[in-house]
């Protein structure tokens, strides 16, 4: 079917660490990708997007490139700080608006 | 310029009740989308509002249902509420059909 798949949370990490959050979806066509954060007790914030195959999508120092080969669309930060913590949500849409999330992965950053 | 704005932002209702929420868009946005996320869970579409006609619906019973008015604003009704239906709400505008959404940050409804 059509879906996103996220590795769970929480992730922990110190503050400066690399941090990875896997992400896969399955889709028939070539959708595009997303990922949204939502920070305590606040709606969702588009974060970064790519719309085509090996796009890379950037901001605030997070990163995720369309893997088309790997159905992956993964996102980094080489340094992440405690202003991070926060849940992040993968997502897909094809032509029709529809946005599909992943369950959302929590991330915790420590001092 | 205000972003997408959500009313109320906390809501308690009894099983069998019926809840209004509502959605102003942001300004110039003219495509209102409704999400429910569960606790724990990604945002799961319930469906999008567009010219006040409903463009699309995700899997949800026809005890949900919505409306747009001419300014753009939006409201998703639920009627006979079930326990399960406790989660936030969140509205999303965009300045059209395959735009970019703009989430609300939501109402949270609680159904004891």
């Amino acid at each position: 079917g059509n879906s996103v798949t996220q590795m769970e949370g929480p992730v922990t990490l110190s503050e400066e660490a690399f941090l990875t959050i896997n992400c896969t979806y399955t889709a028939t066509g070539y959708p595009s990708l997303f990922w949204y954060v939502q920070y305590p007790g606040e709606g969702l914030q588009l974060l970064l997007k790519a719309t085509k195959a090996d796009d890379k999508g950037s901001n605030k120092g997070f990163e995720a490139t369309y893997r088309k080969e790997t159905t992956s669309f993964h996102l980094e930060k080489g340094s992440v700080q405690v202003s991070d913590s926060a849940v992040y949500f993968c997502a897909r849409r094809r032509d029709t608006d529809k946005l599909i999330f992943g369950t959302g992965t929590r991330l915790q950053v420590f001092p | 310029d205000a972003g997408v704005t959500q009313s109320p932002t906390h809501l308690i209702k009894t099983r069998g009740q019926q809840v209004t929420l509502r959605c102003s868009p942001k300004s110039g946005h003219d495509t209102v989308s409704w999400y429910q996320q569960a606790l724990g869970q990604g945002p799961q579409f319930i469906f999008q509002y567009y010219e006040e006609e409903e463009r699309q619906r995700g899997n949800f019973p026809d005890r949900f249902s919505g409306h747009q008015f001419p300014n753009y604003s939006s409201e998703l009704n639920v009627n006979a509420l079930l326990l399960g239906d406790s989660a936030l709400y969140l509205c999303a505008s965009s300045l059209a059909l395959g735009d970019e959404q703009y989430f609300g940050p939501g109402t949270r409804l609680t159904v004891t």
